[in-house]
């Protein structure tokens, strides 16, 4: 049984760009969750995908959008970059939809924008 | 509103000695509780999580945290601290019916030989 993977692993833009990050769940998970984690604080939640369909959004402006595919691996993409962008994004998985449940996180994408 | 208070960005402890980190919640329904684990350059590992069974909850690792609604607290512990502990942790809450998890800002633990 693979774990949460996701790509890349690291990432140079520059403001304005836009970047597209990937996460593959692990295996039979149908949740997905996407979270920021500037350096030194914790993680923020973006947004959550259950069977493809979006769940619940934290306060991120709209250019961070994302898709969850059939096969339930999902995308996170952010349009008009900002240097505050950077940091690292984690994607978690779980078997289930709820607040209990626990979620496995993948080792992160970390975004640098100049 | 769900939030998280650690108290203490930086824990430092002696080898085999007691670790304790702290952590105090809010929220105005009953919670899920949750403590995290983070290795340099490494995705978040679950420690353990409350959830409105057994009050003291075991984890791995040797690990364990007690819920206590009074002190609206959910404070980690560890007998004996190894080097290989040396890492970030991070307190964690979400509530029935939500859909996100509030994590508290961190609270590194330093292992000293």
């Amino acid at each position: 049984e693979t774990g949460v993977t996701q790509s890349p692993t690291h990432l140079i833009k520059t403001r304005g760009q836009q970047v597209t990050l990937r996460c593959s769940s692990q295996s039979g998970h149908n949740t997905v969750s996407w979270y920021q984690q500037a350096l030194g604080q914790g993680p923020q939640f973006i947004f959550q995908y259950y069977r493809e369909e979006e769940n619940g959004r934290g306060n991120f402006p709209p250019r961070f959008s994302g898709l969850q595919f059939p096969n339930y691996s999902s995308e996170l993409n952010v349009n008009a970059l900002e240097l505050d962008d950077s940091a690292l994004y984690l994607c978690a998985s779980s078997w289930e939809l709820g607040s209990g449940e626990t979620q496995y996180f993948g080792p992160g994408t970390r975004l640098l924008v100049l | 509103a769900q939030s998280v208070t650690q108290l203490g960005s930086h824990v430092s402890v002696s080898e085999g000695a007691l670790v304790l980190l702290r952590c105090n919640y809010s929220s105005s329904v009953p919670p899920y509780l949750f403590w995290y684990v983070q290795y340099p350059n490494q995705g978040l590992q679950l420690l353990l999580k409350y959830t409105s069974a057994a009050t003291l909850v075991k984890g791995i690792n040797g690990f364990e945290a007690e819920f206590k609604k009074s002190e609206t607290s959910f404070h980690l512990t560890k007998p004996s601290a190894h080097m290989s502990d040396a890492a970030e942790y991070f307190c964690a809450v979400s509530v029935t019916g939500g859909f996100k998890t509030i994590f508290g800002a961190g609270t590194r633990l330093f292992v000293k030989a």
